[in-house]
């Protein structure tokens, strides 16, 4: 158990729907980050959200917006949803940004997400 | 551009024996590399890291070794065993202080560690 939960495990939902998907980093740590896996790609950096702002883009396309909260949880909105957007989207945290240290991401374990 | 990659898709081994996973990456700006293991279906599990000034690190049954002048790495687990086997994915970041590290993925090796 990696200390990161993502909900819900599973969703599935029809083209066009909008869909949220939430993650609560693992206590202590500052940084959310969200990666996309689908069938044809492997782990593709979204977003990355540090005490509350937006750090660095991917490839996360317009239709898909983030946030993080006070509390550093952190929700990915999809909207307009088309079949490709069906994937596994992960959240990882770590603990710190800055002073040139590297840090680790850990992972939750994912939300599957099926539209259909 | 795919900057991290991990030739073999697949690596069967018997128990015991030492599984070696490789990773090649272009970008020179790469200063972090781990090794993560991925379970059907869960979220990738942190195995090891090394750091760009660093050519070895060894923790318990798995040890990564680091080449920056041939862009590679590679992990090794000796002596493997049949729960080792999943996915393993080899990752990179370049460490920007304004923007924090997001991770580079390789296309993941299928590990089959045979009893």
């Amino acid at each position: 158990d990696s200390g990161v939960t993502q909900t819900p495990k599973h969703l599935i939902t029809a083209t066009g729907q909008r869909v949220t998907l939430r993650c609560s980093p693992r206590s202590g740590d500052l940084s959310v980050y969200w990666y996309q896996q689908s069938l044809d790609q492997g782990l593709q950096f979204l977003i990355q959200y540090y005490n509350g702002e937006e750090r660095a883009k991917g490839n996360i396309l317009e239709r898909f917006s983030a946030q993080q909260f006070p509390d550093l949880h952190s929700e990915l909105n999809l909207s307009s949803l088309e079949l490709g957007d069906s994937a596994l989207y992960f959240c990882a945290s770590s603990f710190q940004l800055g002073q040139g240290a590297v840090d680790t991401q850990y992972f939750g374990p994912g939300t599957r997400l099926t539209v259909l | 551009d795919q900057q991290v990659k991990q030739n073999s898709p697949s690596l069967s081994v018997q128990e015991g024996r030492i599984s070696i996973l490789n990773c090649d990456y272009t970008n020179s700006m790469f200063d972090y590399f781990l090794w993560y293991k991925k379970y059907p279906a869960e979220g990738p599990t942190f195995l090891i890291s090394i750091s760009s000034i660093k050519d070895k690190n060894e923790d318990g049954r798995f040890t990564v070794f680091l080449n920056k002048s041939a862009k590679h790495l590679s992990l090794h687990i000796v002596p493997s065993q049949p729960g080792d086997s999943a996915v393993y994915f080899c990752a990179a970041s370049a460490f920007k202080r304004a923007s924090g590290s997001r991770l580079t993925f390789g296309e993941g090796t299928q590990l089959t560690v045979n009893p």
